[in-house]
């Protein structure tokens, strides 16, 4: 049974691109969660999907916003990407919402 | 709101030292609490978890009692091994809130 998977492993943009960061969710979820985690710090919520639609949202800004496609899978995007968008990109999938979460390996953003 | 609060590190242990990483939370309701582990390089892993007062999650050594009446999910194990050097976060889901993680807690076990 494959855990969760994000695709890419590691990125590299420059200031005011934008950015696309996908996720596929373990077998049998069907909540996504994604999370931005500094370097030194711990994961701040930044959305959670389910049902296809965003159920909450954390303190970002509109430049983030994602999509949850039927099978589940989801993606991450990022606009007008600033040096302090770089961190690890983490997605978390669940069953429902507020049940323990699996998370995959992570996407590292870097922003030159 | 919710939160987390663990103790700083870093903590620096002797192969085969006991180990204690404190964390307390703030929720309303009744939160189900977790602690996950970050090895190097690499995404959060699920240790163990405990869904309701007095519960004890164990995995790998790992234990965690939850303590309502001091809101506590302590992290202890009773001899720690250079492969447990990592990051430990304590975290909490309840009511209609997501993970709330704490900052987390690096742990370095020299041989």
């Amino acid at each position: 049974d494959a855990g969760v998977t994000q695709s890419p492993t590691h990125l590299i943009k420059t200031r005011g691109q934008q950015v696309t960061l996908r996720c596929s969710p373990k077998s049998g979820h069907d909540t996504v969660s994604w999370y931005q985690q500094a370097l030194g710090q711990g994961p701040q919520f930044i959305f959670q999907y389910y049902e296809e639609e965003e159920r909450q949202r954390g303190n970002f800004p509109d430049r983030f916003s994602g999509h949850q496609f039927p099978n589940y899978s989801s993606e991450l995007n990022v606009n007008a990407l600033l040096l302090g968008d770089s961190a690890l990109y983490l997605c978390a999938s669940s069953f429902y919402r507020y049940t323990e979460a699996f998370f995959g390996q992570g996407t590292r953003l870097t922003v030159v | 709101g919710n939160s987390v609060t663990q103790m700083e590190g870093p903590v620096t242990l002797s192969e085969e030292a006991f180990l204690t990483i404190n964390c307390t939370y703030t929720a309303t309701g009744y939160p189900s609490l977790f602690w996950y582990v970050q090895y190097p390089g690499e995404g959060l892993q699920l240790l163990l978890k405990a869904t309701k007062a007095d519960d004890k999650g164990s995995n790998k050594g790992f234990e965690a009692t939850y303590r309502k009446e001091t809101t506590s999910f302590h992290l202890e194990k009773g001899s720690v091994q250079v492969s447990d050097s990592a990051v430990y976060f304590c975290a909490q889901v309840s009511g209609n809130t997501p993970l709330v993680f704490g900052k987390g807690t690096r742990l370095s076990v020299i041989a």
